[in-house]
């Protein structure tokens, strides 16, 4: 059965200092996400992205935070200038409009 | 009045019990209705999904959704140690393209021996 990848799973990072977390989305759908769970909160929209672009934004996706689909399989997510509070669990997601299959996800800890 | 609320638990049963997660939402936009499954430090597994009022059945799982009151509920039969996991109940406007999910706070369950 086919799944949602990401990587890596565990990034550690320098406050300031940009990540670029990765995801492979499953191959026939069309809609691709971006969740993050901070320890102990619930699972958190941040963008959504269909046909080459953001179909919408959270308020927490700021103008540090960028989204990319560049080969046609793979879809990124990048934090430019990282900070502690950006410290989560992230999590990809792709489906068709009504179902979202999400990946494992990157825990990402800001030092 | 937060967008979806679920109690968070924990929930203990012994194995075999039924066990019956529930959560309600105030935006009647919402048309859309799942539930995940979390186990620690892993991403939500989609476990059931509905738009319309009323029952769905998949195995031990039984999903009920009424609109009128703003209230799902997932019922699980016949529950097995490795049903342990947090469940998340999550939802969704029909947008168009592509619509986000708002989830629950998650219910934590422990299904004991």
């Amino acid at each position: 059965e086919p799944e949602v990848t990401q990587t890596p799973s565990h990034q550690v990072t320098q406050m300031g200092q940009e990540v670029i977390l990765r995801c492979v989305p499953i191959s026939n759908h069309l809609y691709f996400y971006w969740y993050r769970q901070i320890l102990g909160q619930k699972v958190e929209f941040l963008v959504s992205f269909y046909n080459n672009e953001i179909s919408e934004k959270s308020e927490i996706f700021d103008d540090q935070f960028s989204v990319e689909r560049p080969d046609g399989s793979n879809f990124t997510l990048k934090i430019r200038s990282t900070k502690l509070e950006d410290s989560a669990m992230y999590f990809c997601a792709s489906g068709k409009m009504d179902t979202q299959y999400f990946g494992p996800g990157t825990r990402l800890t800001v030092l | 009045q937060k967008e979806v609320e679920q109690d968070p638990g924990p929930l203990s049963v012994p194995e075999g019990a039924i066990v019956s997660l529930n959560c309600t939402y105030s935006n009647s936009a919402f048309q859309y209705f799942m539930w995940y499954r979390q186990y620690s430090r892993k991403g939500p597994e989609l476990l059931m999904y509905t738009y319309s009022s009323g029952n769905k059945e998949d195995g031990r799982f039984t999903a009920q959704v009424d609109k009128s009151s703003k209230y799902i509920s997932l019922f699980i039969r016949d529950s097995q140690p490795s049903d342990s996991a947090t469940y998340l109940c999550a939802m969704s406007a029909l947008t168009g393209t592509a619509s986000k999910l708002t989830f629950g706070t998650g219910t934590r369950l422990q299904v004991t021996l």
